[in-house]
């Protein structure tokens, strides 16, 4: 069953300007991860946050985790025409057997140069 | 060099065709798998395969038969081809079975059932 769900949907910002995007998930995780994907490519890994972690920071990507909410962030910082892709947050799931990465539906983000 | 490389890149075949996507690894990962992308790029796990061994399968149709030779390949065949098969098959692996693992993800094969 689907476990994140990404929000907003679509969005569209100019460069330069700062873009976030958010994540909800519904069960228990291990870890949440965020994904790239470029039109036709694959995903690529941008950052994990663990469980008991509440934020992190990889260059000008800055996530943010509440358990509570069941929710997290991405915020991508002085945002480049490059970054016009699909993101996707994964769940690492903590009730089933085996580890498993049950992603969302994406938020495409366009950046105008 | 590739990491994670699937052929065909493209495959359009007509409904009731059998057809198989391949995957291979470089990285010397323990965990393979396969997700599926809808058109709406929805992506769902569809099996995982930890050292040759079949871990993962999510109540996807048996025409769908994943086969790993050795740890660095997984492949996938597909029987009796329907026109909801359509979509982008994705192969990826990672280092371990364990949480915490980052997922490689090859290019995808977009699959088209005419």
């Amino acid at each position: 069953s689907q476990q994140g769900e990404e929000d907003p949907q679509a969005l569209s910002i100019q460069e330069g300007e700062n873009a976030t995007m958010n994540c909800s998930y519904k069960t228990s995780i291990n870890n949440l991860q965020w994904y790239r994907q470029n039109s036709g490519r694959g995903l690529v890994h941008l950052i994990l946050i663990r469980s008991n972690e509440r934020e992190k920071h990889s260059g000008r990507l800055r996530v943010t985790l509440d358990t509570s909410k069941k929710s997290s962030s991405l915020l991508i910082t002085a945002s480049r025409a490059a970054d016009t892709a699909s993101y996707f947050c994964a769940t690492d799931g903590k009730d089933s057997g085996y580890s498993t990465l049950t992603f969302g539906k994406g938020t495409m983000l366009l950046v105008s140069p | 060099d590739t990491a994670v490389s699937q052929t065909p890149k493209y495959l359009v075949t007509q409904m009731g065709n059998d057809k198989s996507i391949k995957c291979e690894q470089n990285l010397g990962h323990d965990t393979m798998y396969w997700y599926k992308q809808d058109s709406k790029k929805f992506l769902k796990i569809m099996f995982s395969y930890n050292n040759k061994e079949l871990i993962i399968n999510e109540t996807v149709p048996n025409r769908f038969s994943p086969k790993s030779p050795d740890k660095a390949h997984l492949n996938l065949h597909i029987n009796s081809l329907e026109l909801g098969d359509s979509a982008v098959y994705f192969c990826a692996s990672s280092l371990t079975q364990g949480a915490g693992t980052e997922a490689f993800f090859g290019q995808g094969t977009r699959l088209t059932v005419v």
